[in-house]
């Protein structure tokens, strides 16, 4: 089966406090890709980054870190230093190879930064 | 590029109108997606088209239909509108299989309420 699962539903963190969102995801491929997008209050959604299953070198770009355990199946990601605006909803996917190149995503994790 | 457009943006059917939600996208994508998304849910895939002229079925397929008769564009078609409709959708394009950028880029969606 092809899952991808976000366990928080919701965190609340105090500006400048360090976050992470897990994901962790099944599938039988051995080849395929994770992604992250951010939808913000404004309701669309944004690309943050993509990672594929033979790279499981971690990334940072600015303040978002991500950490790909193949071990462990888990895809986490990390803001540091949070800011007012990185309240979203972040949702973890999933792409699953085959003819339709679908995507299949997690429930989301909905973050709430207070000033 | 404008990337991938929707129209409209907000909508409100009465209990069996029918109407299209229209996308289209200038990126020269092959891939397009439509996703509906639910209150505090994340996307399930209604339909997928891998080209011009090819459209197939996603994870909730009911109550809607697709054609692809471009590349550009990918129209959403409710026949008889019912109030399970009531969500917010989402098209998205790719450029292809096997390509390395195998992201999904989103439209800013439609919010329909059927009522």
């Amino acid at each position: 089966a092809q899952k991808v699962t976000q366990a928080q539903t919701e965190i609340s963190v105090v500006e400048k406090e360090d976050v992470t969102l897990d994901c962790v995801y099944e599938t039988r491929d051995t080849t395929y890709y994770l992604f992250w997008y951010k939808q913000p209050p404004s309701g669309e959604l944004v690309f943050l980054i993509r990672r594929n299953s033979f790279d499981e070198q971690n990334e940072i770009s600015g303040r978002y870190s991500w950490n790909f355990q193949k071990s462990t199946s888990s895809f986490n990601f990390t803001i540091t230093a949070s800011q007012v605006v990185d309240s979203a909803v972040y949702f973890c996917a999933l792409r699953v190879w085959g003819r339709d190149d679908k995507i299949i995503f997690g429930k989301g994790t909905r973050l709430h930064i207070l000033p | 590029n404008a990337g991938v457009t929707q129209t409209p943006k907000f909508r409100i059917l009465k209990i069996g109108q029918s109407m299209t939600l229209q996308c289209t996208q200038d990126m020269n994508h092959n891939y397009m997606y439509w996703y509906r998304q639910d209150p505090g849910m994340g996307l399930k895939l209604i339909y997928y088209s891998v080209g011009a002229g090819i459209t197939d079925k996603g994870e909730v397929p009911n109550g809607y239909n697709v054609s692809r008769s471009t590349t550009e564009d990918f129209p959403l078609r409710l026949e008889l509108a019912a109030p399970s409709q009531t969500s917010v959708y989402f098209c998205a394009s790719k450029i292809g299989s096997g390509n390395a950028d195998n992201a999904q880029y989103f439209g800013p969606g439609t919010r329909l309420t059927v009522t």
